[in-house]
This record gives C-alpha cells, sequence and structure tokens, in this order.
C-alpha cells in the first residue's frame, strides 16, 4: 500500500556501467520528481514529469534519462555511471505539480558506484 | 544555488525538551515547507506556511515565519525520542517555475 514505490533500495555497481531505478505512485497525482541527495544530505530536484510531459530538467549531465510510460510511473536510467554519481535518490510526486501542494517521497535508493 | 539554509545544522536535546530550528532563505518567496526525514527513509512533510502567514500551529508543531527577516523556525514541543530526525525546509521562490528548493537540513537528537 506505499505511496510512492521505488526499486531498488540498494543499488551497488561498478563505475563505467548502465542501471535503472523504478518509481511508481498510486496517489493519483499528475506530477512526478527525481532528486538527488548527496552525503550531505544537501537535497536537489533532477527532473519533474507532469503527465508525462518533462516539466522541468534541471542542469543534470545527460547520463541521466527519465522515463515516463504513463503518469502513474518514472523511471530514471543512469548510462556509464560515474563515482560521482553514488547518492540517494529519491522519487517523489505531487497532486498537480504545483509548488504549493506537499511532496511525497518514495524511501529512496542508496546508489553506490565503486 | 541554495535558496534555504537551516540552523543549527545539528542540535541535541533531552526528551521532554523543546526544539527549534531555523530557516533562511534568499529571495521572495509564495510559501514554505517543513519535512522530516528518518533514517533511511523518505522526507515526510510537516507543514507549509503561506508568505502572509505568520504562524501556524500543528499538534507539537509551530512554525513562524518574518518574511521582512526572510526566515523560518520550528518548534517542536515537549520532544520524544521519536522525533529524532533530519528537518529541512524547503522554499517556493516567488517567479520560480513551481519547483521546491531544499535546505541542507538540521540533524535533531532527542535523548530519552
Amino acid at each position: 500500500d506505499t505511496a510512492v514505490s521505488q526499486t531498488p533500495k540498494y543499488l551497488v555497481t561498478q563505475m563505467g556501467n548502465d542501471k535503472s531505478i523504478k518509481c511508481e505512485q498510486n496517489l493519483g497525482h499528475d506530477t512526478m520528481y527525481w532528486y538527488k541527495q548527496d552525503s550531505k544530505k544537501f537535497l536537489k530536484i533532477m527532473f519533474s514529469y507532469n503527465n508525462k510531459e518533462l516539466i522541468i530538467n534541471e542542469t543534470v549531465p545527460n547520463r541521466f534519462s527519465p522515463k515516463s510510460p504513463d503518469k502513474a510511473h518514472l523511471n530514471l536510467h543512469i548510462n556509464s555511471l560515474e563515482l560521482g554519481d553514488s547518492a540517494v535518490y529519491f522519487c517523489a510526486s505531487t497532486l498537480r505539480g504545483a509548488a504549493n501542494e506537499k511532496l511525497f517521497f518514495g524511501s529512496g535508493t542508496q546508489l553506490s558506484v565503486l | 544555488s541554495q535558496q534555504g539554509e537551516e540552523d543549527p545544522q545539528a542540535l541535541s536535546i533531552q526528551e521532554g525538551e523543546n526544539a527549534t530550528m531555523n530557516c533562511s532563505y534568499k529571495t521572495s518567496i509564495n510559501n514554505l515547507q517543513w519535512y522530516r526525514q528518518n533514517s533511511g527513509r523518505g522526507l515526510v512533510h510537516l507543514i507549509l506556511i503561506r508568505s502572509n502567514e505568520r504562524e501556524k500551529h500543528s499538534g507539537r508543531l509551530r512554525v513562524t515565519l518574518d518574511t521582512s527577516k526572510k526566515s523560518s523556525s520550528l518548534l517542536i514541543t515537549a520532544s520524544r525520542a521519536a522525533d529524532t530526525a533530519s528537518y529541512f525546509c524547503a522554499t517556493d521562490a516567488s517567479g520560480a517555475n513551481s519547483k521546491l528548493t531544499f535546505g541542507k537540513g538540521i540533524t535533531l537528537s532527542v535523548r530519552p
């Protein structure tokens, strides 16, 4: 019954590999996000999608490619992983995407690049 | 650049005491939100305060907003060990394209 669920919880991989993180929300929300939290807990938005359409694309390397097959899913694919990509990645959603709405977060995916 | 800056960065108190955490921001905002993050978990929304509001309460939480000083405070009264978490403020800057910008967070430890 988790509202925003993301898999896997932990991801350990070698530099240069390609990996994906999946996210699904069952709240009926229109907008989904990917955030990156670094080792100092600084949380930064990466992307947002509204009903499968890209709305926000921060200055993220193009090795990161979000994919939204439908408004309930937003996956994150990362090519050619680098050491600096190690972080916790959070998926989140809001009802319509307005900044005065509360974000519902998944429990995070801890990515470790060796 | 980062919008919200919380202080202190870490706070340790005894159960039953009150905890006050502050957040300062740089540009005009439409609203400010506070979130809690338990270790190894995602953030959970606590409270939202609009730019035309000065104070808001929710249970043991009290949030104030001073737009002239560009600052907000989160007060947790009668703290419990379960309040141990990181707390983040997030701002919605005026004119921004509907995105929240988070601060670095405050780590609160409540000793039983």
